[in-house]
């Protein structure tokens, strides 16, 4: 059982918007700690993707963007790819446990 | 660009010590705004941290794994090495190098190394 609360699963269609959930308690997220987002693509390392609640790294394109809101943080993609197709990891900072937590993961399936 | 290599054994058998080196290419480690570190993924699992390390030695440890876990840094050869003592079965994993940058308290993780599976068996 991961810190951080992710859904298994996500799907749309091409062009579709899709969001993804991370859903924390008052010991990370909700205690103010930021929200960061990882891409991993079938067989690679993951990537970052969104860091600090709602910026993107150089080359991410901007149909990527996050938010922060109470205990959660949200990953949004619009103009669903194929090439998006990959799990999509949230990572925090705990103060219970003392240490950086990481989301279960979501795997994004493109219709 | 900053870029990640691991080495080290695939196969440590139980009870023994796992140890990694991760050599960074493209810039120093010895840089005041980063740390460096391990990040573990067991097989179709999620991922763990596992600790961070700065150029002066100064160490940030899962506390989950606190106990067996041993980070040291090598500035000239721009390399950072991880420890795990008394590996089980458990400790199977794809163990990724990563860069750790510090914001406001904690650390996100912007680049990794394209990681080493490590299986713990007999």
């Amino acid at each position: 059982q991961s810190v951080l609360t992710q859904p298994p699963s996500v799907s749309g269609a091409p062009g579709q918007r899709v969001t993804i959930s991370c859903t924390g308690t008052s010991s990370n997220i909700g205690a103010g700690y930021d929200a960061h987002w990882y891409q991993q693509l079938p067989g690679t390392a993951p990537k970052l993707l969104i860091y600090v609640n709602n910026n993107r790294p150089s080359g991410v394109p901007d149909r990527f963007s996050g938010s922060k809101s109470g205990t959660s943080a949200s990953l949004a993609i619009t103009g669903l790819q194929a090439e998006d197709e990959a799990d999509y990891y949230c990572q925090s900072y705990d103060s219970s446990l003392g240490g950086s937590v990481f989301g279960g993961g979501t795997k994004l399936t493109v219709l | 660009q900053v870029q990640l290599q691991e080495s080290g054994p695939g196969l440590v058998k139980p009870s023994e010590t796992l140890s990694l080196t991760c050599t960074a290419s493209g810039g120093s480690i010895s840089t005041s705004s980063y740390h460096w570190g391990w990040i573990r993924q067991s097989p179709g699992k999620g991922l763990e941290w596992i600790g961070s390390i700065y150029y002066s030695g100064t160490t940030y440890y899962n506390p989950s794994l606190k106990s067996r876990v041993t980070m040291s840094v090598d500035t000239s050869k721009n390399q950072f090495s991880l420890k795990l003592s008394s590996v089980t079965a458990a400790d199977t994993a794809m163990y990724y190098c990563v860069r750790h940058v510090w914001h406001s308290g904690w650390f996100y993780f912007d680049y990794w190394g394209q990681g080493t599976l490590v299986t713990a068996s007999s």
